[in-house]
């Protein structure tokens, strides 16, 4: 069993298209995370969930709304999908948030390109 | 703003080479410090974590890194490199009041030659 799966692991798509990337964790952690990977292989963080709880939410454009439904799932939704969006985005969960980075586990990542 | 600088981004060296990948991050207050690897096409592994005490950490596969508190490093070290250690190379950051956000550094690219 994957312990943190992202789907899909592809995903192309037109300019001004929304889409979704699913994510689940297995582990029973309490926390989840959004980072984007832009082409330059640079990490940075977008969203984190405690518990269902958006607890961080970075300077990211309002097109990408995060949603969480349970504390096993975080997906990502983005509207209006424009050329600069491409990138790898990797989901990953931690165990507690106030002890978070002891206990990282990283998704697998979806590459989105954008057309 | 804290960050985190890597000072090479591409590192190439044949194999039973010694390997140091440099790290310097910018905050003045109590850190947790990590190095990730991303082989090609894969996700994030943990290779080794800082919390406190010794400064010397040692990982998986044979890497170590020190932490040097008074130069604001946390260099990544490892002997002799393998060709399977080619990948991407990651140095983080997370600081006592951001809870579980990491900051990463630009990556380090090592390429080793059989």
């Amino acid at each position: 069993d994957t312990a943190v799966s992202q789907t899909p692991k592809y995903l192309v798509t037109q300019m001004g298209n929304d889409k979704s990337i699913k994510c689940e964790q297995n582990l029973g952690h309490d926390t989840m995370y959004w980072y984007k990977q832009d082409s330059k292989k640079f990490l940075k963080i977008m969203f984190s969930y405690n518990n269902k709880e958006l607890i961080i939410n970075e300077t990211v454009p309002n097109r990408f709304s995060p949603k969480s439904p349970d504390k096993a799932h975080l997906n990502l939704h983005i509207n209006s999908l424009e050329l600069g969006d491409s990138a790898v985005y990797f989901c990953a969960s931690s165990p507690y948030f106030s002890d978070s980075p002891r206990g990282y586990t990283f998704g697998s990542g979806t590459r989105l390109t954008v057309v | 703003a804290q960050s985190v600088s890597q000072h090479n981004h591409h590192v190439i060296l044949s194999e039973a080479a010694s390997l140091e990948l440099g790290c310097n991050y910018s905050y003045g207050g109590t850190v947790n410090l990590f190095w990730y690897v991303q082989y090609p096409g894969q996700h994030l592994q943990l290779l080794l974590k800082y919390f406190s005490g010794d400064p010397l950490v040692k990982g998986i596969k044979g890497f170590e890194a020190e932490f040097i508190k008074s130069k604001f490093s946390f260099n990544l070290r490892k002997p002799s490199v393998q060709w399977s250690d080619t990948a991407e190379y990651f140095c983080a950051v997370n600081v006592d009041n951001q809870g579980g956000k990491l900051i990463f550094g630009q990556g380090t690219e090592l390429s080793v030659k059989p």
